[in-house]
């Protein structure tokens, strides 16, 4: 079982409005990222993180930014979300080198 | 350009039924190929992950096959239960970068009736 958390899980928010979605994970995982998926389609990633004060951008270009404190913990923020940032975000981590990525569950973020 | 496709993009079997899902990928170098489950509202969830070499590996009624040479993979899910209702997506990993980016395919939805 991965021991990796988002939270929260679903978050309704108003345009304009800054928001953090929060990601640790207990595994002490080197590399963590970010991903978008709207419904039925695939994953993009929109940041990733190599250690600690590595961060750098994904494929998918993103307004959000994200900081890398701490080993365990990934936040994502957007300082004013807007209806076209809807959408579900996945956190992810593995170990250094090729491994399995394990994800979090989830947070589907709606900007109305 | 590296792209992952499955097919097909939405399959219903009845409980108990068997039932095969495809992936062809372009990706190169090729690293590894991965097999998630994703039930809705949910993070996906590794069933499997073959190497280059590996052509065939389980996890329990899960089986995936890979052939390197052609470029597919294959799920195989035997004796379907309503619990494996969910979305399956084939991942494949290059070996181009240190990252070892991942390559997502856009999921089959599978439904299980019972």
């Amino acid at each position: 079982e991965a021991d990796i958390y988002q939270t929260p899980r679903y978050l309704v928010i108003g345009t304009g409005k800054k928001i953090t979605l929060e990601c640790s994970q207990t595994m002490g995982h080197d590399k963590m990222y970010w991903y978008q998926q709207d419904p039925g389609m695939e994953l993009h990633l929109i940041h990733y993180s190599y250690g600690v004060n590595s961060t750098e951008k994904g494929d998918l270009s993103s307004e959000s930014t994200v900081s890398r404190i701490r080993t365990e913990h990934f936040p994502l923020t957007l300082e004013s979300a807007r209806p076209s940032h809807t959408s579900q975000y996945l956190c992810a981590s593995s170990e250094s080198g090729d491994r399995a990525a394990f994800f979090g569950q989830g947070t589907r973020l709606t900007v109305v | 350009k590296n792209q992952v496709e499955q097919s097909p993009q939405s399959l219903i079997i009845l409980e108990g039924k068997n039932c095969t899902l495809q992936c062809n990928y372009t990706v190169s170098p090729f690293s590894n190929l991965r097999w998630y489950k994703q039930d809705t509202g949910r993070g996906p969830v590794s069933l499997t992950i073959m190497t280059f070499s590996e052509n065939t590996k389980s996890n329990g009624r899960y089986t995936a096959t890979l052939d390197a040479d052609t470029k597919q993979s294959s799920l195989h899910i035997t004796a379907s239960q309503l619990s494996d209702s969910a979305s399956y997506i084939c991942v494949v990993s290059d070996r181009g970068s240190t990252l070892g980016r991942l390559y997502f395919g856009r999921g089959t939805q599978l439904t299980v009736w019972p």
